[in-house]
């Protein structure tokens, strides 16, 4: 079953507006981990939040913050002023809190920031 | 080192050829995972090892996969007669520990090519 579900495959945004990219998760465990990932052209994973399934405020880090939804089991990633940098794809992931946890990832969604 | 490395970068490979992708992670990291990405799609889950011991490998798409950490640090991902479909971009990462609150550090990636 599919436990990260990415529901938009690509977004356009202009240079300098906010975005807001989809992610919904599927998971019995009280324990667990939310994650998003950003890929750009060049193919490294570069790692942008991270959100706890107990930590009770959203987190934030820059230009990056976590609409998190814990009773809508959601984790939409929020990018505020956005740059022509900011293209890319971007991966949302989960991590179980259960022994031999790896991290599972969405489809991704791609992002082109418009000048 | 500082990051996850991986060798080679590129692979071009003839159908039938074995072949053996290198992961060096980070120095001190308990956790490596193996993961398989497709050409527009998120990163699938190959194994996972926790120092020497593979604990998960059910994500190895047939038995011409095959991965080793024998002494806990550097890992081997084998694929034996390659064919078409293998070809992808294998990513591998690291991570200090197995609770889900750490993430992973990825390298760069190989980007596998069979023809």
């Amino acid at each position: 079953a599919q436990k990260i579900t990415q529901t938009q495959p690509g977004m356009f945004v202009q240079e300098k507006e906010a975005v807001t990219l989809d992610c919904t998760y599927d998971t019995s465990d009280q324990s667990y981990g939310l994650f998003w990932y950003k890929q750009p052209s060049s193919g490294e994973m570069i790692f942008l939040i991270y959100q706890g399934s107990y930590d009770e405020q959203n987190a934030t880090e820059g230009r990056y913050s976590l609409n998190f939804q814990k009773a809508r089991k959601s984790a939409n990633l929020v990018i505020s002023a956005s740059q022509l940098g900011d293209s890319a794809m971007y991966f949302c992931a989960m991590r179980e809190g259960r022994s031999n946890n790896d991290m599972r990832f969405g489809a991704g969604t791609r992002l082109t920031v418009k000048p | 080192g500082a990051g996850v490395s991986q060798s080679p970068r590129y692979k071009v490979a003839k159908r039938g050829q074995d072949v053996a992708l290198r992961c060096d992670p980070i120095s001190g990291h308990v956790s490596l995972f193996w993961y398989q990405q497709a050409l527009g799609q998120g990163p699938e889950f190959l194994t996972y090892f926790q120092n020497e011991a593979q604990l998960d490998k059910s994500g190895l798409p047939s038995d011409r996969f095959f991965a080793e950490r024998p002494e806990g640090s550097v890992s081997t991902l084998k694929i034996q007669r390659t064919q078409q479909e293998d070809s992808a971009v294998y990513l591998c990462a690291s991570s200090l520990a197995v609770q889900a609150h750490y993430g992973y550090t990825f390298g760069s990636g190989t980007r596998l090519t069979v023809v």
